[in-house]
């Protein structure tokens, strides 16, 4: 069965500090990888997605860049961090294929930016 | 944006009664999907209907799609203090998936 993990689950960083949140996905291969950031209270905002190793499509211009050195492996980066940039990080894959199919989680990472 | 909407917001309900939250949506679509987040959780999936259906069953979930006023709605019957949580609705263009706003139901016991 497939898995995914996403870490840290929390951090607290500094106005200015650097950014690395991964996700990895066990148990399958070539799967579609999303990146989505969810402010308090709010839905959810499609950040990046991958459909395979090095491409990367961007969906929100902003000071956030991932990347994806492996097959299974999603990386969320900041160079500087903003106070805009507190929320709740999502990581999320699905099978590879057009025209349809459900997204599988990770259980989140909560960034507090002071 | 391509995101859609969730009506109402905030849904309050006996236990035992039925919830009923609807979804807007913008733009054409392949399939629209229903997810369920417990407070500070991932998300879940659970339920898909294709843009050529239009009514959709799983145990106690009921979804309908008209994609003629680009609109879904769930029905959540006989509820239970454990269907507490938010529910989003999600569209898909070939590989974006894009969120609505969602509808957070309280179910009191």
């Amino acid at each position: 069965s497939q898995t995914i993990h996403q870490w840290p689950a929390t951090l607290v960083q500094p106005v200015g500090s650097p950014l690395s949140l991964e996700c990895t996905v066990e148990g399958t291969s070539n799967p579609n990888l999303y990146w989505y950031r969810q402010a308090a209270g709010r839905g959810l905002q499609l950040l990046f997605y991958s459909v395979g190793i090095g491409q990367i499509s961007s969906e929100v211009p902003q000071n956030l860049s991932a990347s994806r050195p492996q097959d299974r492996q999603f990386i969320l980066s900041s160079k500087k961090l903003l106070l805009s940039d507190s929320g709740f990080y999502l990581c999320a894959w699905s099978f590879f294929r057009a025209g349809g199919g459900e997204l599988f989680f990770g259980e989140g990472s909560r960034l507090t930016v002071l | 944006s391509q995101q859609g909407e969730e009506d109402p917001q905030a849904l309050s309900i006996q236990e035992g009664e039925n919830a009923t939250m609807n979804c807007s949506y913008k733009t054409s679509i392949n399939n629209l999907q229903w997810y369920r987040q417990n407070s500070g959780r991932g998300l879940v999936h659970l339920i898909l209907i294709r843009s050529n259906e239009r009514e959709k069953h799983s145990g106690r979930l009921r979804v309908t799609l008209d994609t003629s006023k680009k609109s879904s709605s769930l029905l959540i019957t006989a509820s239970r203090a454990a269907d507490t949580a938010s529910y989003f609705c999600a569209t898909d263009a070939g590989n974006q998936f894009y969120f609505g706003t969602g509808t957070s139901l309280t179910v009191i016991p």
